[in-house]
């Protein structure tokens, strides 16, 4: 058990361009979370995958926001025409649930800022 | 709508003293409890959880947390503070019957320990 991880842990843009970050989640775990995270709060909750459905997207992913986890292991997110606004940290999740008890653990985080 | 309070901001204690950390959370039914650690620039690690059975839930570091149904409180207590638990500290309530597990996290504590 490796753990989560994300890469890259920093990405500085311009505003517009387009960034992708990566999350390897632990191994046998199916489900997997993308978070984001400003300063002075807790982690707010952008998507989910089990296996590699997508299953629920909050309303905080707009449309400039993909996340994909083509083959149920990886996951990417994709920020299109970013904005100042975008500039947060960025966090994966991963979890195994089994008779209805579930712990997500979470990788190292990706801060992007968007200049 | 599931929700948590943490309402302390910052907390302040010396080192070797008790700590006392507080979460309120708003859930229709038997909620899943958290608390992470987080530390500047990490990712947040799990220090306990309350899925069901004993309301004295004991953590990794020291850490315990009492569940009070009464008083929807679920407060992180450490009997003594060192000063590498200087970090912040977030609570989380989710569901576990069945359909999605979205946990909601509260603002986060930030604990600062003085020598």
């Amino acid at each position: 058990d490796t753990g989560v991880s994300q890469d890259p842990r920093h990405k500085i843009t311009k505003r517009g361009q387009n960034v992708t970050f990566r999350c390897d989640p632990i191994s046998e775990h199916n489900r997997l979370y993308w978070y984001r995270q400003t300063l002075g709060q807790g982690p707010e909750f952008l998507t989910y995958f089990q296996n590699e459905a997508q299953l629920e997207k909050s309303r905080l992913l707009s449309d400039r926001f993909s996340a994909e986890r083509p083959k149920g292991s990886f996951s990417t997110l994709e920020i299109q025409r970013t904005e100042q606004g975008d500039s947060a940290m960025y966090l994966c999740a991963s979890s195994y649930r089994t008779g209805g008890v579930e712990t997500q653990y979470f990788g190292p985080g990706t801060r992007l800022l968007v200049l | 709508a599931q929700s948590v309070t943490q309402p302390d901001i910052h907390i302040t204690v010396s080192e070797g003293a008790s700590l006392e950390l507080r979460c309120n959370y708003s859930y229709g039914a038997t909620p899943y409890l958290f608390w992470y650690v987080q530390s500047p620039g990490q990712g947040l690690q799990l220090l306990l959880k309350y899925f069901s059975g004993d309301t004295l839930v004991q953590g990794i570091k020291g850490f315990e947390a009492e569940f009070k149904r009464s008083q929807s409180s679920f407060n992180l207590r450490k009997p003594s503070v060192h000063w590498s638990d200087a970090a912040e500290y977030f609570c989380a309530v989710g569901g576990g019957s069945g359909g999605s597990y979205i946990p909601t996290f509260g603002r986060g504590t930030s604990l600062i320990v003085h020598p």
